[in-house]
């Protein structure tokens, strides 16, 4: 149990283009996921906490404007990249929470490169 | 901010080899979390630790709870090629938000 999927697991796109991810709970209920980026060699940074059924809470220095998150049901967030520039390319992973806070249980990631 | 430290920051071990890696910090964390990590992967969360002292096994992993509740340990026994990866310890900080660290990054020499 505790599956998340994401899709796409990876994607090209070209400067100035937007791009959605998508991120389910598979085999449970999710009333909160989370957003994170990670970089080459680097530890995951949570960019923002996606509610169902209410607006998203982002992270310091993570502009609300260009990375769109909707939280439209208990299985389904997504992640949109707008305007995408050569710097937003990452590995970006999406998590849920199940029924122990704090358990996090991980999608495999989305590997985003903007030419 | 509240950081977690783990050391080492990598570990180049023989197959068979016993793994001890920690998770320390300057301030208490009340859970305790381990993740692997896989290249191209997301996080799997290995074990979860709820209450000072506690030890908790699943399979050939080990966590401890450090009683100070500043640090934690993971034990891996008998190493395999599978256990490669980036072993990362995770808690809620003072915000309830979980933050992870750097990681262990582990290699089995062939």
């Amino acid at each position: 149990g505790a599956v998340v999927s994401q899709h796409p697991s990876r994607v090209i796109c070209k400067s100035g283009t937007s791009v959605k991810i998508e991120c389910r709970s598979l085999d449970f209920q999710a009333t909160t996921m989370f957003w994170y980026r990670q970089f080459p060699k680097q530890s995951l940074m949570l960019m923002a906490t996606s509610n169902e059924g209410s607006k998203a809470t982002y992270e310091q220095g993570v502009e609300k404007d260009k990375f769109l998150i909707n939280h439209a049901s208990l299985t389904l967030s997504t992640l949109t990249v707008t305007s995408a520039h050569p710097e937003d390319s990452s590995f970006y992973i999406c998590s849920a929470e199940r029924e122990n806070r704090y358990e996090q249980y991980f999608g495999p990631g989305t590997r985003l490169t903007v030419t | 901010g509240q950081q977690l430290n783990q050391s080492p920051q990598s570990m180049f071990i023989q197959e068979g080899e016993d793994v001890s890696m920690n998770c320390t910090s300057s301030s208490i964390f009340n859970t305790w979390l381990w993740y692997k990590q896989d290249p191209g992967e997301g996080p799997v969360l290995l074990i979860a630790l709820y209450k000072a002292g506690e030890l908790t096994s699943n399979g050939r992993l080990t966590a401890q709870f450090g009683i100070t509740r500043k640090d934690s340990f993971l034990n891996i026994s008998a190493s395999i090629p599978s256990d490669v990866g980036i072993y990362f310890c995770a808690g809620p900080n003072r915000d309830d938000k979980i933050i992870f660290g750097k990681g262990t990054r582990l290699h089995i020499l062939p």
